[in-house]
């Protein structure tokens, strides 16, 4: 069975600091790994990582995933008070008939003024 | 604006009712799924689709229905509402393999 472990649950942070999120996971045969930002309504995507080792870069935001230790990590620098949200961490299976992504619980990120 | 479209936003029921939450997409995508989204439990997925008339459970499929006539629609039918389905059902399509998943809006259904 697909499992995918976020830390932390929630954060707290004050306004300009760095945050770092993170994602494990197990899964049989990996695809991709997807970050998502979710504030009131839908989720909304971040990115997708394949690639081991190779940073994917928006804005104040990136991410990297090391697919021989089986995580992913966000990173968000500078934060502001918009950046408050849970983000979710999901990864899709090669596999045939396990489609579908499986979600980790969440971080959800507050950024105190 | 092209994307998911759910229907309705909010939904009361009762113990016992059925009804069906809408899902529709105009993105030509031929992979369409169901989550809910409960507290601390995160998403699950519910049903999928990778495409026209084939569908396939997920990970908790009891107590739902679906059926995928048309690339553009996928229903997501509760038979007889109890309330441990009271949650938050999003809908998300996508192109396999490519840019990530778009997701509807969202249904927040009670069920009392």
């Amino acid at each position: 069975e697909d499992k995918v472990v976020q830390s932390p649950l929630s954060l707290v942070v004050h306004e300009g600091d760095t945050v770092t999120l993170n994602c494990s996971y197990e899964v049989t045969n990996f695809r991709s790994l997807l970050w998502y930002k979710q504030e009131k309504k839908a989720p909304t995507f971040l990115f997708m990582l394949t690639s081991s080792g190779i940073e994917k870069k928006s804005g104040r935001l990136s991410s990297i995933l090391d697919k021989k230790e089986l995580f992913s990590i966000l990173n968000i620098t500078a934060t502001q008070t918009g950046d408050s949200a849970i983000y979710l961490c999901a990864v899709e299976s090669k596999d045939e008939g396990a489609d579908g992504l499986t979600f980790g619980k969440g971080t959800h990120l507050i950024i105190q003024p | 604006n092209a994307g998911v479209t759910q229907t309705p936003k909010f939904q009361v029921l009762k113990t016992g009712q059925s009804m069906t939450l809408q899902c529709a997409q105009d993105m030509n995508h031929e992979y369409m799924s169901w989550y809910r989204q409960d507290p601390g439990m995160g998403l699950r997925l519910i049903h999928y689709s990778v495409g026209a008339g084939i569908t396939d459970q997920g990970e908790v499929p009891n107590g739902y229905n679906v059926s995928r006539s048309t690339t553009e629609d996928f229903p997501l039918r509760l038979l007889s509402a109890a309330p441990s389905q009271t949650s938050v059902y999003f809908c998300a399509s996508s192109h396999r393999g490519r840019r990530g998943y778009t997701f509807g809006s969202g249904t927040r259904l009670t069920v009392v």
